[in-house]
């Protein structure tokens, strides 16, 4: 277990639908990330808040957008739903990042959220 | 750019088998970080392991290790003795430091590998 939680582990929904993805981090994390694990793509990068504030971002498209709440816990948004973005959504979290380029640790993996459009 | 490449996309072995599972990366930068995950069929990513470009000290865990070579720029892991509960998609992941974040991961294909007794 590696102390990410996400939530739902399994979401079925209809094209143009709007979703929630829950991710909480690892006690005492501030980072938290998003990845997309599809069978074209494969793993990407979308997106990464830290403390709050948005950190980095990678090819995360227009229709999804992300925030962390003053808890820590963040939250995905995918809009218009498509067929093409049904996959596997992986939440990480890591330590707080001292110095730039100077990680504390590696990030931990929750166990995804498998969005399935119809 | 930064890049990975796994050119194996899948490997079969008998149980006791040893197995090398292959990572080539592109990078500018000269400070980087290097990783392996696990995926088992069950779906997480298990990290294994984080190694920094400063860092080409091979590294023994129990039955796995990891040959990191700058010079041919390959971050290969090798699995001693393998089992059947290896059996998992393996992907290797590079990221730069100069992105102000070790943890913003760039993976590659994976290399699924398929231990049967």
């Amino acid at each position: 277990d590696s102390g990410v939680t996400q939530t739902p582990k399994h979401l079925i929904t209809a094209t143009g639908q709007r979703v929630t993805l829950r991710c909480s981090p690892r006690s005492g994390d501030l980072s938290v990330y998003w990845y997309q694990q599809s069978l074209d793509q494969g793993l990407q990068f979308l997106i990464q808040y830290y403390n709050g504030e948005e950190r980095a971002k990678g090819n995360i498209l227009e229709r999804f957008s992300a925030q962390q709440f003053p808890d820590l816990h963040s939250e995905l948004n995918l809009s218009s739903l498509e067929l093409g973005d049904s996959a596997l959504y992986f939440c990480a979290s890591s330590h707080t990042e001292r110095n730039l380029g100077q990680p504390d640790t590696e990030a931990f993996f929750g166990q995804g959220t498998r969005l399935t459009v119809v | 750019a930064q890049k990975v490449t796994q050119a194996q996309t899948e490997i079969s072995v008998v149980e006791k088998e040893d197995v090398t599972l292959d990572c080539v990366y592109e990078t500018r930068d000269t400070t980087y970080y290097l990783f392996w995950y696990k995926q088992p069929p069950s779906g997480e990513l298990v990290f294994l392991i984080r190694r920094n470009s400063f860092d080409e000290q091979n590294e023994i865990s129990g039955r796995y290790s990891w040959n990191f070579q700058k010079s041919t720029s390959s971050f290969n892991f090798t699995i001693t003795a393998s089992q059947v509960v290896d059996s998992a998609v393996y992907f290797c992941a590079l990221s730069e430091a100069n992105t102000g974040t070790a943890s913003k991961l760039t993976f590659g294909t994976g290399t699924r590998l398929q231990v049967t007794l």
